[in-house]
């Protein structure tokens, strides 16, 4: 069965200090790899999502980025963390590679981010 | 760009009786619109998918209605019970199949 590793579950770091976020999903080939950030009280927001290795989507301009190295791994990153950069993170998978459709996402248990 | 609305306020109801939930969207032409349920300090949970040219969909005490003409969606828990205490998540998912718009959710509450 397919299952999605998301870590750390719970991060404290000062304004300025860069950020990496990882998430590896396991059991399947050619994942859509999606990262959500979910303010206090919020809807999720998606920030990128990747349908391959190298591919990514950005969905807003903003202090993060991310990057696809291997099949199932997404990484989420900052060179320099901003206050209004503390949130729930969560990453998400999907079938891909035309089997996208009819599936809904499967989440991570997610980050949760304080700038200080 | 597009916009989903979700109630923002809490839904009350008593065990045993009917949620409803509404989902309305603009700008938009979603081929699926999907439901998660989301506990906190948890990431969302796949309830229930429903394409464009379906009226209705079921999944045991869970029923899903969309209405492409007034854009919206109602989410329905039947027979409800505490453990269906939760925030109700509606996303809609364009042609490309390839990214998801999340509402903000309604939580509900479920009284014993």
């Amino acid at each position: 069965s397919q299952t999605i590793h998301q870590w750390p579950a719970t991060l404290v770091q000062p304004v300025g200090s860069p950020l990496s976020l990882e998430c590896t999903v396991e059991g399947t080939s050619n994942p859509n790899l999606y990262w959500y950030r979910q303010a206090a009280g919020r809807g999720l927001q998606l920030l990128f999502y990747s349908v391959g290795i190298g591919q990514i989507s950005s969905e807003v301009p903003q202090n993060l980025s991310a990057s696809r190295p291997q099949d199932r791994q997404f990484i989420l990153s900052s060179k320099k963390l901003l206050l209004s950069d503390s949130g729930f993170y969560l990453c998400a998978w999907k079938p891909g590679r035309g089997l996208a459709a009819n599936y809904g996402y499967t989440f991570g248990s997610g980050t949760r981010l304080t700038v200080v | 760009s597009q916009k989903i609305e979700q109630n923002s306020e809490a839904l009350n109801i008593q065990e045993g009786k009917t949620a409803t939930l509404t989902c309305n969207y603009t700008n938009y032409s979603p081929a699926y619109l999907q439901w998660y349920r989301q506990d906190p300090g948890r990431g969302p949970v796949f309830l229930l998918l429903i394409r464009e040219n379906e009226k209705e969909k079921r999944k045991e005490r869970l029923k899903v209605t969309f209405d492409t003409t007034l854009k919206q969606s109602l989410f329905h828990i039947t027979a409800s019970q505490p453990a269906d205490s939760a925030t109700y998540l509606c996303a809609l998912e364009g042609y490309n199949f390839n990214k998801f718009y999340f509402g903000s959710g309604t939580k509900l509450n479920v009284k014993p």
